[in-house]
């Protein structure tokens, strides 16, 4: 069945760039996401990416998608104390059901 | 619109009771969602509906769990004679149509069984 790897931990400090890295096993994957979940809340859309494109940038976020790779990263730039939280990346092929990774905690030090 | 309820935000229950939870999605949203999740993993899917049709299901929806939607609008998920490894967050979530520009969650409801 398809699988969303993703690293556990990363620890940054306030003001550098964050880099959290997911692969897929899907090659059927049409949408890729990132979500954010903060302690004791549900999920946020950060950002998604479409298959055919390799990157999208929002404001301090940009995803790159390597796709003969199954390879797909979230670079937060000037990370700050509030981007401490985990991030999940997801996958979707059929356009209904997302498959989630199990998630990458992110602290920033001050 | 607040975004998607769910109702309650915790529960504690104990083992072999049957519990019922409740999702109200965003109100022009047709598709929802319900995911679990457990402590360290990412949310697995359970099932989901457009409008009241229950249109897929996980086989981890075992046939103690049990869902319905049954106006198209708020969903209930059932759980019966609960376990101890159906502790987990329940997440449901709602999109318009395909999820092509991903879901909203709303902030899950916490079982607990002792």
């Amino acid at each position: 069945g398809e699988d969303v790897e993703q690293s556990l931990f990363l620890s940054v400090r306030e003001g550098d760039s964050s880099v959290i890295n997911c692969t897929y096993t899907d090659s059927s994957s049409t949408y890729l996401y990132w979500y954010k979940q903060e302690p004791g809340a549900g999920l946020q859309l950060l950002t998604y990416i479409f298959s055919n494109m390799d990157m999208k940038q929002d404001q301090r976020l940009t995803v790159l998608l390597n796709k003969k790779d199954k390879h797909l990263s979230l670079r937060i730039a000037d990370t700050q104390t509030g981007d401490s939280a985990i991030y999940f990346c997801a996958e979707t092929s059929g356009y209904s059901t997302l498959t989630f990774g199990k998630g990458t905690m992110l602290l920033v030090s001050p | 619109d607040t975004g998607v309820s769910q109702d309650p935000r915790h529960k504690i229950t104990k083992r072999g009771q049957n519990v019922t939870f409740r999702c109200d999605p965003i109100s022009e949203h047709n598709r929802l969602y319900w995911y679990r999740q457990t402590l360290g993993q990412g949310p697995e899917f359970l099932t989901y509906f457009q409008n009241e049709a229950q249109l897929e299901k996980s086989r981890l929806l075992s046939d103690r769990f049990s869902a319905e939607r049954p106006k198209g609008s708020f969903s209930t998920l059932e759980i019966q004679r609960t376990e101890q490894g159906d502790s987990a967050m329940y997440l449901c979530a709602s999109s318009l149509g395909a999820t092509l520009d991903g879901y909203t969650f709303g902030s899950g409801t916490r079982l607990t069984v002792v």
